[in-house]
């Protein structure tokens, strides 16, 4: 398994600022992952961010609105861009040992925007 | 393309009782099947994973799953609930792109009352 923490946990922002949430894991993972999960709903994948390489994106999801940092195998993170009520979600990041088959999770961001 | 779906919303049992969380999915391939647990303001926790070994899989707090390929099902169960177990809980398939790409349920809240 894998210690993974989010900062911060939680954090409510005004229309229109940005937001950049880190992931800290506790070990060397080969994949990381960016996760919303908006209000009553399931979790959706953002983006997959493998370390020395652009982030790759789902769909739906563009870099200018959520952009990506991976600078090392332990560390990750998500900005959330010129925000609206809209983005108000929890966000997750989650790890991956190369082999593992199996995703961890971090506690997760409540975002609330104003 | 795969796709999970979990039957019921919501399911209420009573403490002591046993729990039966209903999963079917959808894979092109031989998928691996997870279940998560998430308590109230908390990340995802791993309940439990099914990888192709043993179609009965023992997870932790009491929980099993069992895989059911003919009925593209993975259930998961406690003999005895308890009020702790009070959670939301997807199930989750797996396949693997080199990572794996997991798709989500849309989740089952866990009722337990006393």
């Amino acid at each position: 398994s894998a210690v993974i923490s989010q900062k911060p946990s939680r954090d409510i922002c005004q229309r229109g600022t940005s937001l950049t949430i880190q992931c800290q894991v506790d070990s060397q993972v080969t994949m990381m992952f960016w996760y919303r999960q908006q209000p009553g709903q399931s979790l959706t994948l953002i983006a997959t961010a493998n370390q020395g390489s652009e982030a790759t994106y789902e769909s739906g999801f563009v870099i200018d609105k959520f952009p990506i940092s991976r600078p090392n195998l332990t560390f990750s993170t998500l900005t959330v861009s010129n925000m609206s009520p809209e983005d108000s979600s929890i966000y997750l990041c989650s790890v991956e040992k190369r082999g593992s088959d199996t995703q961890y999770f971090g506690p997760g961001t409540r975002l609330t925007v104003l | 393309a795969q796709s999970v779906t979990q039957l019921d919303s919501h399911v209420s049992v009573s403490e002591g009782t046993p729990v039966l969380l209903r999963c079917n999915y959808s894979s092109s391939y031989s998928p691996s099947l997870f279940w998560y647990v998430q308590h109230p303001n908390k990340g995802l926790q791993l309940l439990l994973k099914y990888t192709s070994a043993a179609t009965l899989v023992k997870g932790i707090n009491g929980f099993e799953a069992e895989f059911k390929k003919s009925e593209t099902s993975f259930h998961l169960t406690k003999p005895s609930a308890h009020m702790s177990d009070a959670a939301e809980y997807f199930c989750v398939v797996s396949e693997s792109r080199g990572y794996s790409t997991l798709t989500f349920g849309k989740g089952t809240m866990l009722l337990v009352s006393p």
